[in-house]
């Protein structure tokens, strides 16, 4: 078992839909998790992190944290072109490592 | 201010080679993380500098080596190199070792031939 797991996609959103991604992950160390968009061929970028249980907003998007499930999601409202991307789920337990998982592909159809 | 740089950009070697990668992290950032991501799977942790000591090592064999120089730049060294070596390789800055944010370089595309 991976211990960050993704769902790999394609996930196809219209666009202005919501696009919603999972996450699940297996070591309960963890502390923060990580949502980065990647676009092809370029390096992954920080969206946002969350901590705490419950749920963080930034912009358009909002990360969901369910510590006891081992759940996290990120939401993507009013999707754009410019958002397909891959997303890659990470977690953090002690110190600087991430722990990733494999990505989800999102592609957004005008 | 500058982001995260790393060099080179694409370097092509033969089985067997050793190589070099170098990082320059953001400034005032002090801690550097390595990671190795092949081709349509996430990065993988290989190693965590801070303040030139390392805090952390990823499972990769000793032919992976690292190190962080007083100004907080950072190379990393593969010898014996393999074909599954091919792969890009991502330096990550961050003020702390415990930072939250960790910022990613461009990377470093490696293929071994």
């Amino acid at each position: 078992q991976k211990e960050v797991e993704q769902n790999s996609g394609p996930l196809s959103v219209p666009e202005g839909a919501i696009a919603s991604l999972n996450c699940t992950y297996s070591d309960r160390g963890s502390q923060s998790f990580f949502w980065y968009r990647q676009y092809s061929g370029k390096s992954p970028e920080l969206i946002m992190f969350i901590y705490s249980n419950g749920d963080k907003e930034d912009g358009r998007f909002t990360a969901q944290l369910n510590k006891a499930s081992q759940y996290v999601s990120l939401l993507i409202r009013d999707s754009q072109p410019s958002d397909s991307a891959t997303y890659l789920c990470a977690g953090k337990a002690a110190g600087n490592k991430l722990t990733f998982g494999g990505g989800t592909r999102v592609l957004v159809k005008p | 201010d500058a982001g995260v740089t790393q060099s080179p950009t694409h370097l092509i070697k033969t089985r067997g080679q050793q190589v070099t990668l170098r990082c320059s992290p953001i400034s005032g950032h002090k801690s550097v993380s390595w990671y190795q991501q092949v081709l349509g799977q996430g990065p993988q942790f290989i190693f965590q500098y801070y303040e030139k000591e390392e805090r952390g090592r990823g499972n990769f064999p000793d032919r992976f080596s690292a190190r962080q120089f007083p100004n907080y730049s950072s190379e990393l060294n593969v010898n014996a190199l393999l074909l599954g070596d091919s792969a890009l390789y991502l330096c990550a800055s961050s003020r702390t070792s415990a930072s939250y944010e960790q910022y990613f370089g461009p990377g470093t595309r490696l293929t071994v031939t």
